[in-house]
């Protein structure tokens, strides 16, 4: 699996759009860009998932450029609830594998 | 079911007994992961199972911990004389896998986890 960076905290004001970067250099072709949310005293949830470009849904926007060795989660307003671990993952398409989290990034959504 | 269901949430035990803890996958996904997560810390992979293969142990920390998975579906990880270090979170997910008509790596559904305190 290819090995992420990220940073391990940050913290922003109520309202303003997030960026949460992620480094992977070597990602491979076949290696997709996941993110999960973690709250307190919950197991982590999925986010999004993207190969390439822009992906948007409901939640967030993943932002991966051309070369893919980063990948930018961006959360738009965040709110207090919003405070959360923030995982990167990069894992490959097709079958199974075992699956590794990192430290993820530790959000907090300051009033 | 409906979601990744863990039992025990909560277990208080004594230095050296023994504890099993069930997790409930996701109804037909085949592939289920095992994680433990200490106060303020990571995910620690624990243990992968993928359908019918033997199973990926390299992330167990010793000897008193197995784990195994009856009939494809239910998984119940034990340990053996248990210690005060093993306090902590023990969080299941399961995974549907991907195959031919899918795309994209694997997208984990955790349970609420099974919280483990050794006195």
């Amino acid at each position: 699996l290819a090995k992420t960076t990220q940073p391990i905290s940050m913290d922003s004001y109520e309202g303003q759009e997030v960026n949460i970067t992620c480094s992977h250099n070597n990602i491979a072709t076949n290696d997709y860009i996941t993110w999960y949310q973690q709250f307190p005293s919950q197991g982590p949830r999925f986010i999004i998932q993207g190969y390439k470009t822009k992906v948007t849904n409901e939640v967030a926007s993943l932002f991966i450029p051309a070369d893919r060795k980063s990948s930018t989660l961006s959360l738009p307003r965040v709110s207090l609830s919003d405070t959360a671990v923030y995982y990167c993952l990069v894992g490959r398409s097709g079958g199974y594998q075992k699956v590794t989290f990192g430290t993820g990034t530790k959000l907090q959504v300051i009033p | 079911g409906a979601g990744v269901s863990q039992s025990p949430s909560n277990k208080v035990t004594e230095k050296g007994k023994d504890v099993e803890l069930r997790c409930d996958p996701i109804s037909g996904h085949t592939a289920l992961y095992w994680y433990r997560q200490s106060l303020g810390q990571g995910l620690e992979f624990l243990i992968y199972f993928q359908g019918n293969s033997a199973p990926d142990k390299s992330g167990l920390p010793s000897d008193r911990f197995s784990a195994e998975r009856t009939g494809g579906s239910v998984s119940t990880l034990t340990i053996q004389r248990t210690q005060q270090e093993d306090s902590a979170v023990y969080l299941c997910a399961s995974s549907l896998g991907t195959g031919r008509g899918r795309s994209g790596a694997n997208v984990l559904t955790f349970g609420a986890g099974s919280r483990l305190t050794v006195l």
